[in-house]
């Protein structure tokens, strides 16, 4: 069974600069998430989607951070004007949350290592 | 102050020794804790998993979870080299709505174990 996939792996780019990310979740898992993990820290959740749906999106930066996941599959983080801040990787992951709400694992992928210079 | 506390490390030990690896925690809604391993440059990758209060016991390692200190532990027997990687804490609660599922993390202990 694949695993999540992301790419790009890294990504370098100059700050005010846009950059996107992709992800492609576990077959048949329908909630997919992206986090944040800053060098020595632990991931933090930007954005949880339930099949097409944003559930919590309370810690993804709206004025320049916007997500999609069309048709409920895989799914987009974008950063529009991206800053130093910024500089982190990106995880994504996804699990199968069942009718009852019955707690799954979540699986990460590998993450997006960006850098803004 | 954070609601999951975890010692950073950088934590040293011999192939062999058995170790110890920690987190706090302040939200006692909090129901579910996993330990996640973490190689470098890659994912976290779901180690042990526990409901509530108790133990559980996966081959050489234990998860250890105390509600009423608000503290779990990760125990490593008999420690490999391949051990060697970023010990992430995570805990959710199972209040539904935008909460379910939200893991939130401690800042991981790097181990090294060395032959």
């Amino acid at each position: 069974e694949a695993g999540v996939v992301q790419s790009p792996r890294y990504k370098i780019i100059e700050k005010k600069q846009p950059v996107a990310f992709w992800c492609n979740p576990i077959s048949g898992h329908n909630t997919l998430y992206w986090y944040l993990q800053n060098l020595g820290q632990g991931p933090e959740l930007l954005i949880r989607y339930e099949n097409e749906e944003a559930v919590d999106d309370s810690q993804l930066p709206k004025d320049r951070f916007s997500a999609e996941r069309l048709k409920g599959v895989d799914s987009t983080l974008k950063i529009q004007p991206a800053e130093l801040g910024d500089s982190a990787v990106y995880l994504c992951a996804s699990s199968l949350v069942k009718s009852g709400g019955a707690q799954d694992t979540q699986y990460f992928g590998p993450g997006t290592r960006l850098t803004v210079l | 102050q954070k609601e999951v506390e975890q010692d950073p490390g950088p934590l040293s030990v011999p192939e062999g020794a058995i170790v110890s690896l920690n987190c706090t925690y302040s939200n006692s809604a909090f129901q579910y804790f996993m330990w996640y391993r973490q190689y470098s440059r890659k994912g976290p990758e779901l180690l042990m998993y526990t409901y509530s209060s108790g133990n559980k016991e996966d081959g050489r390692f234990t998860a250890q979870v105390d509600k009423s200190s608000k503290y779990i532990s990760l125990f490593i027997r008999d420690s490999q080299p391949s051990d060697s990687a970023t010990y992430l804490c995570a805990m959710s609660t199972n209040a539904g709505g935008t909460s379910y599922g939200k893991l939130t993390f401690g800042q991981g202990t790097i181990l090294t174990v060395h032959p």
